[in-house]
């Protein structure tokens, strides 16, 4: 059963810290992107990346937040450092590219990780 | 800049009702997309509208795709408390990137 993974499924941390969290995408999928769901503001794009490169990252805070992965089975998002603002919950989602106008390009969305900044 | 509204926010209904989500898209896309969340839960892919006209059912949910108008719809029939979840539409954009923008979410709760 082919699924995206994400860890950890919550984060409870102080203001000031670190936090990085995980995604394994689903084996073969060629995009990753990463979305920060708040009941204020939905669902927002934060990163996306094809073959590993980052393609857009304009949705995300860049003084405190970073992207990247490292290879092609595990992508994070780090934030440093952490503020209350930042308390959403992160899915990572993952797809394949479309081969053409009438082609699918479903994302298949991870369990997400909830984070809570205090 | 594509924008993607959903109306409405929240639905309260009845079993054995029938009701109808619209979603609203600004600029033209190839795709669109109808997601179920589940309360703490993740997104789950319900349709994938790929032209004008396109209309695809699974039980007693019904998407369709009006291109022209930059409306879908997702009519829901006699429903049943199951059905209880947010619905998200989302819009394919046509930049190349393939990247999603996601309505806002319908909030449905189906009352016994």
């Amino acid at each position: 059963d082919a699924r995206v993974t994400q860890t950890p499924r919550h984060k409870v941390t102080e203001m000031g810290q670190e936090v990085t969290m995980r995604c394994q995408p689903i084996l073969g999928h060629n995009t990753v992107f990463w979305y920060r769901q708040t009941m204020m503001q939905g669902l927002e794009l934060l990163a996306y990346f094809r073959n590993r490169a980052p393609l857009d990252d304009s949705g995300m805070p860049k003084d405190r937040f970073s992207a990247e992965m490292p290879d092609a089975t595990l992508a994070t998002l780090k934030i440093q450092p952490s503020e209350p603002r930042d308390s959403a919950v992160y899915f990572c989602a993952s797809g394949t590219t479309p081969k053409g106008v009438r082609t699918k390009n479903i994302q298949y969305f991870g369990a997400g990780t909830r984070l809570s900044v205090l | 800049e594509l924008k993607v509204e959903q109306n409405p926010l929240f639905l309260s209904m009845q079993e054995g009702k029938n009701y109808t989500i619209y979603c609203n898209y600004s600029t033209t896309s190839d795709r669109l997309y109808w997601y179920r969340q589940d309360p703490g839960k993740s997104l789950e892919s319900l349709f994938v509208l790929l032209s004008n006209g396109a209309v695809k059912q699974e039980g007693r949910l019904m998407a369709s795709l009006d291109t022209k108008a930059r409306l879908s719809t997702l009519h829901i029939t006699a429903a049943v408390h199951d059905l209880s979840a947010t619905y998200f539409c989302a819009v394919d954009t046509t930049s190349g990137t393939y990247k999603y923008i996601f309505g806002t979410g319908t909030r449905l709760k189906v009352l016994a």
